[in-house]
């Protein structure tokens, strides 16, 4: 199946400290990535919507300078948390998918960010 | 609106019965897309089995089977013989034409525990 690749797994660092986060769909090209974030036990929230070559399409509540997302290619979107504090402390994960209703999304592996 | 809806928070099952998670949901579109994804401990989603809204027949995917009922508007996933492993988090979803980026509308969650 369709496999994509997301680094790092796991994440320490200080506050205010930005951490990027790159999900690479290794053998499809997609033309849409999705950026989640998952707090333990829940259901995962979308936080955005990625076009290859366009602006990142955000979802209500999520702060745009806090989050920024890149999709420089069919097949990498970076997620950066800037200037990240404790309550950033989340598991986030991406996936991608091609085109059509039948198209399942093909997730990563998934990131455990830990902010101190 | 669109949603899905998972009423089951935890279910138990004795390894090497069958188990039933329940998922309904509710679109106005006529095309659309369920999934049903397992998330291990470990964290990755893993893709387990597709309907589409207009196949006639149930989806199976080896020991997974889909109980579609477009008229009630349920998709539940019925797992059979279970397996120590199926122990997971599992969510169904639903993919619509109109979603901007065919993006995925997640339930809720069922934790299934199996039982040696």
């Amino acid at each position: 199946g369709a496999v994509v690749s997301q680094h790092p797994s796991w994440v320490i660092c200080k506050s205010g400290t930005s951490v990027k986060i790159e999900c690479r769909s290794l053998d499809f090209q997609a033309t849409t990535m999705f950026w989640y974030r998952q707090f333990p036990k829940q259901s995962l929230m979308l936080m955005a919507t990625s076009n290859e070559g366009s602006k990142a399409t955000y979802e209500q509540g999520v702060e745009k300078d806090k989050f920024l997302i890149n999709h420089a290619s069919l097949t990498l979107s970076t997620l950066t948390v800037t200037s990240a504090h404790p309550e950033d402390s989340s598991f986030y994960i991406c996936s991608a998918t091609g085109r059509g209703v039948a198209q399942p999304q093909h997730f990563g592996d998934g990131t455990r960010l830990s902010i101190l | 609106a669109q949603k899905i809806t998972q009423t089951q928070p935890g279910m138990f099952v004795q390894e090497k019965e069958a188990v039933t998670l329940d998922c309904t949901y509710d679109t106005s579109d006529q095309s659309y897309g369920l999934f049903w994804y397992k998330q291990p401990s470990s964290g990755e989603m893993i893709f387990l089995i597709y309907q589409g809204s207009y196949d006639e027949q149930n989806a199976t995917e080896g020991r997974y089977s889909l109980n579609f009922q477009k008229a009630r508007k349920s998709a539940n996933l019925v797992i059979s013989a279970s397996q120590l492993g199926d122990s997971a988090m599992y969510f169904c979803a639903m993919r619509n034409p109109g979603n901007q980026g065919g993006k995925l509308i997640f339930g809720q969650g069922t934790e299934l525990s199996v039982k040696p």
